[in-house]
């Protein structure tokens, strides 16, 4: 398995410009999270789904940022305008199995954002 | 609500001295799960280890080991003569049985430098 990809690995752009983030979950896993680490706040639960439905997104920081998740294979993280506070890495990660709590993440490689 | 707390934010040792790391947890669920994940410099994050609410026996598995108390929500995890491949950042975390769609909360995570 290729386990969880992101894409771009690296992203510059310039402020108030769209950025779009995208992951492919692990096939079967039903479970997927978006996370963003930063020095000041460590690494901090944006959204997550379960079943391609959102489940809490309490951690979206702004109507900036929107996640979608169209299909079990593909999920997006678009922050329109961004800001250059919105700089980070983001993570994404999938579980496998609804209810099965006691099975780890499996994470991606990162997006490192850089917004000038 | 669930929530981890990682109190150590660095240490720092000499290679082949042990280095525990301190988790304590926040949980109203009886069932749950914790985690160890390692963030190397390189940036992925890789999972470690897992650990059942219901089950405290304590393990070693190769130079890692770890001590869960319920008593006093505490997972420590404890690298044995520690290895300059082991600097890295390592992140407790926690899963809820009953938290909707598979929440993981992460704590603020822990940077250890292992010096040759």
């Amino acid at each position: 398995d290729a386990g969880v990809i992101q894409s771009p690995r690296h992203e510059v752009t310039e402020m108030g410009q769209e950025v779009t983030l995208r992951c492919k979950p692990i096939s079967g896993h039903n479970s997927l999270f978006w996370y963003r680490q930063t020095m000041m706040r460590g690494l901090e639960l944006l959204i997550y789904f379960n079943n391609n439905v959102p489940i809490d997104d309490s951690g979206m920081p702004e109507d900036r940022f929107s996640a979608k998740m169209p299909n079990a294979s593909f999920s997006t993280l678009k922050i329109q305008p961004s800001e250059p506070r919105d700089s980070a890495v983001y993570f994404c990660a999938s579980r496998p199995k609804t209810g099965a709590s006691n099975t780890e993440a499996f994470f991606g490689q990162g997006t490192r954002l850089t917004v000038v | 609500a669930q929530k981890v707390t990682q109190a150590q934010t660095e240490i720092s040792v000499v290679e082949k001295e042990d280095v525990t790391l301190d988790c304590v947890y926040e949980t109203r669920d009886t069932t749950y799960y914790l985690f160890w994940y390692k963030q190397p410099p390189s940036g992925e994050l890789v999972f470690l280890i897992r650990r059942n609410s219901f089950d405290e026996q304590n393990e070693i598995s190769g130079r890692y080991s770890w001590n869960f108390q319920k008593s006093t929500s505490s997972f420590n995890f404890t690298i044995t003569a520690s290895q300059v491949v082991d600097s890295a950042v390592y992140f407790c975390a926690l899963s809820e049985a009953k938290a909707a769609g598979n929440k993981l909360t992460f704590g603020g995570g822990t940077r250890v430098l292992v010096k040759p």
